[in-house]
């Protein structure tokens, strides 16, 4: 599938602040979803977004599904330690997952 | 949220061997299962896509008779890597695709091949 563009690239935090990254594409998906992935482990779910303007919240992160169905962005609010590692987003269309280069999020004490 | 697992999650082997993998839906039903190769700071490329029952769909550039998949029952799908090669050593990750059309991975299966 094709790549979609993600960014920033990568962020230095400072702990408590908010952080925030998009995703876009030139084609437009079904369904975008956000994932976690720690060193050495899978990618984890943290948000799946199914309608075009839907505005989704788990916990601290907050993900929208743009309009145009051809971006999405998350925001983390007040972050953590633990908020370290790469995020990906990924559109899905036709079941096959499209994904971005990801983010990597370091969080400065 | 759904549990998939990958067994094992880190294998060595000599160049010239077989290596099979299997992942696991162990809450749910996965009639779809993807099968993934994550190379050090880069995202997850999809190798194929297989169904339970029928034959494996591979993305082009992927070797079929290289990379083996078999999807037998809706819980299991296993990938060979069949005559493994230093070139094949990759971060190997499956994903099943659960009923809210929302797909879920497994923790990752690291291959070494020396």
């Amino acid at each position: 599938g094709q790549q979609l563009n993600q960014s920033p690239q990568s962020m230095f935090i400072q702990e408590g602040e908010d952080v925030s990254m998009n995703c876009t594409s030139s084609s437009i998906f079904n369904t975008w979803l956000w994932y976690k992935q720690d060193p050495g482990e899978g990618p984890v779910l943290l948000i799946a977004l199914y309608k075009a303007g839907e505005l989704t919240s788990n916990g601290r992160l907050t993900a929208q599904f743009g309009i145009t169905r051809k971006d999405s962005f998350l925001n983390i609010s007040a972050s953590i330690p633990s908020d370290v590692g790469i995020y990906f987003c990924a559109g899905q269309y036709d079941y096959k997952l499209s994904f971005g280069a990801g983010t990597t999020v370091t969080v400065r004490a | 949220g759904a549990v998939v697992s990958q067994h094992p999650s880190r294998v060595i082997c000599k160049s010239g061997t077989s290596v099979k993998i299997e992942c696991r839906s162990l809450d749910f039903q996965a009639t779809t299962m993807f099968w993934y190769r994550q190379f050090p700071k880069q995202s997850l490329m999809l190798m194929a896509t297989s169904n339970e029952g029928s034959k494996a769909t591979y993305e082009q550039g992927v070797e079929k008779d290289k990379f083996l998949i078999n999807h037998a029952s809706l819980t299991l799908s296993t990938l060979t890597v069949t005559s493994a090669h230093p070139e094949d050593s990759s971060f190997y990750i499956c994903g099943g695709l659960a009923g809210t059309d929302t797909q879920y991975f497994g923790p990752g299966t690291r291959l070494t091949v020396l």
